[in-house]
């Protein structure tokens, strides 16, 4: 089974400055990554998601992530935070076939003005 | 387009009581998938239904369960419900089991045991 594992469950950044959100799976096998963001009292959104296209990928709200192989990961990044993207991040990541997901613990992000 | 949605929005239940959450996927999508998120404990992966078939379950006791419908709206069930069992649960959908189909999320029941 997959694991995804986010570094940091809580990130402070200053509004302006730039936004980084790591996550690193386990596969041999590049799978299908995907960042989500959830805000207080909401389900999850789709921020952006990895299907092999393009390693770096661009996301709604000026986010985006790069997919490094050797790296097994899948950085989630902002050059500009603003207030509105305090929220909680989730890296989830499915196997190369079938739909089942393997979500990180997820990340608190604070922005502080 | 209609999203996923969830009723009840707040379920507040007692120690012992049964509970009914339901759930309403995307139009087009068979796949359904329910988590729950208790405080400070991330998503924890409960069941996935696919085509009105049950094809994964997480580890949770069997006292949790569900059913996909033919419409593909989906229902899930707590049976003896403990104070443990306080949490969102949330309800997900996709497009059937097609490789790297992002999941679509509804904004949860919140479930309260009192």
């Amino acid at each position: 089974a997959q694991s995804v594992t986010q570094l940091g469950s809580h990130v402070s950044v200053s509004e302006g400055a730039l936004v980084l959100l790591r996550c690193n799976y386990s596969s041999s096998v590049p799978p299908y990554l995907f960042w989500y963001v959830q805000y207080p009292n909401q389900g999850l959104q789709l921020l952006l998601k990895y299907t092999s296209a393009a390693t770096l990928v661009k996301g709604i709200n000026g986010f985006e992530a790069e997919f490094k192989k050797s790296e097994t990961s899948f950085h989630l990044t902002k050059p500009s935070a603003h207030m509105s993207d305090a929220a909680e991040y989730f890296c989830a990541v499915s196997e190369e076939t079938g739909n089942q997901f393997y979500f990180g613990t997820g990340t608190s992000l604070t922005v502080i003005p | 387009e209609a999203g996923v949605t969830q009723s009840p929005t707040h379920l507040i239940k007692t120690r012992g009581q049964q509970a009914t959450l339901r759930c309403s996927p995307i139009s087009g999508h068979t796949s359904v998938y329910w988590y729950q998120q208790a405080l400070g404990l991330g998503l924890q992966f409960l069941l996935w239904y696919d085509e009105g078939e049950e094809r994964n379950r997480g580890n949770f006791p069997p006292r949790f369960s569900g059913r996909q419908f033919p419409n593909y709206s989906s229902e899930l069930n707590v049976n003896a419900l403990e104070l443990e069992d306080s949490a969102l649960y949330l309800c997900a959908s996709s497009e059937g089991q097609g490789d790297g189909q992002p999941q679509h999320f509804g904004d949860g029941t919140r479930l309260s045991i009192l």
